[in-house]
Order: structure tokens, then sequence, then C-alpha cells
């Protein structure tokens, strides 16, 4: 059965504090690997996608990360408005179609 | 560029009421999703259109939950009668053309049902 899981589900940073979060997938016919972030009330905003392992994409203070089995997001030097929970998805292709399956997410709480 | 809009933001029901949800996508996006979000959870797809054709609607609940495109453009979803476990927050997105390529989410409709 497809499946994509985040971990931790919750992670707390003081301000500057680096760290990672992490996404591992088991899915028949991997298409992509997307990171989103999701801020209260709202849809979720695009960040990256990676299509092949060994593949790395960067944005401000984040980079995401791909393996054959994971995928991480590393967070440097972390602000109060990096705040948010991060949502990973994977594109897979079976006989139904070709659809998005995202995990569960990661809740980042950054203090100053 | 406009994103994606959806309308109502909130919506409280009570159980078998009916209910209907409204989404226009990106201009010239011809693919459009209905994701549902329960809380706590990542998006689960609900049902994939290209133009006003279904793609995939493999989770879509069909005895209770129906969508539809009529001209290619905006999108209806609707929930007839409604259950308690419908409660979440409903997503629409938008992609050019392929899933391969980003989607982009609206705001999403919160619902209620008591």
């Amino acid at each position: 059965e497809d499946q994509v899981t985040q971990s931790p589900e919750a992670l707390r940073l003081q301000e500057g504090e680096s760290s990672s979060l992490n996404c591992s997938y088991t899915v028949s016919g991997l298409r992509g690997l997307f990171w989103y972030r999701q801020d209260p009330g709202k849809g979720p905003e695009f960040l990256f996608t990676l299509y092949s392992a060994g593949e790395e994409k960067e944005k401000e203070r984040l980079k995401a990360t791909l393996t054959k089995k994971e995928s991480f997001l590393h967070i440097t030097a972390p602000k109060p408005e990096d705040s948010a929970t991060y949502l990973c998805a994977v594109l897979r292709a079976n006989q139904a179609g070709t659809a998005l399956i995202f995990g569960k997410g990661t809740t980042l709480s950054v203090s100053s | 560029e406009a994103g994606v809009a959806q309308s109502p933001r909130y919506k409280i029901i009570e159980k078998r009421q009916s209910v209907a949800f409204w989404c226009n996508p990106i201009s010239g996006h011809a693919t459009l999703y209905w994701y549902q979000q329960i809380l706590g959870q990542g998006p689960k797809l609900l049902i994939q259109f290209q133009n006003n054709g279904v793609v995939d609607d493999s989770q879509l609940p069909k005895d209770r939950f129906s969508a539809e495109r009529l001209k290619g453009v905006d999108s209806t979803l609707k929930i007839q009668p409604a259950k308690l476990e419908d409660s979440a927050v409903y997503l629409c997105a938008s992609s050019l053309w392929h899933p391969q390529e980003t989607q982009y989410f609206g705001p999403g409709t919160r619902l209620l049902v008591l």
C-alpha cells in the first residue's frame, strides 16, 4: 500500500536552531516528491518538487533533499515566520491514475 | 496572477442536510482537483478532472458525494446527505495539465456537520 510517513509530528525550535524534517515513503510508480507549507486556515503553499534520488533544491532557509526511500527538509537558522505545518506528498502513478499522496505533516514552531 | 478561488470559506450544517462548494481554478489550468483534509491529517484526493472529464474518482464516496465541471472551468462539489464524519476542510487545487506539474491550492472551505 502506498504510504507517506512524516516525522516528527511536531517540532519546537528556538530562533536560529537548525534542524531537519523527515519524509519516508513506500509507493509504486513514484513520479515525484513535493513539499508544501500550510499556515493555519490556509491552503497548502508549494515549496519544492524533487524527481530523482540525489536531487537537492533550496529556497531561502529551506533545503530539500531526496533519496530512494526518504526526503529531508533542512531548515537553517529558522525564524518565527517559518512556523507552519510542512506537508510532504509523493506523486504515484498506477492503474487508478496519477495522484498526490500526502503525509500527515510536521508542525514546526519557532520561538524568538 | 489570481490564485484558486473557493467559496464559501465556512459552512455549518446539520447531519443529513446537503451542501455545495464552489471552485474557480487558475486561468488556463486544465486539471482541477478536490481534496478532503480532516483535522490533523494531510489532504486526501477525492476527484480529479481534466477539462470537463473525470480522470480519477476512485476515492470519492459516490453514494453521497458528487462533483461536476461542466464547462471545463469552474467546479462544484456536493455532499448529500452529510454525515458527522464529513466535517473537514475541502480544498480545491489546479495544475496546468499533468499532475506531475505543480498543483496550486485554494484557501479551502471549512465544513462542520452537527
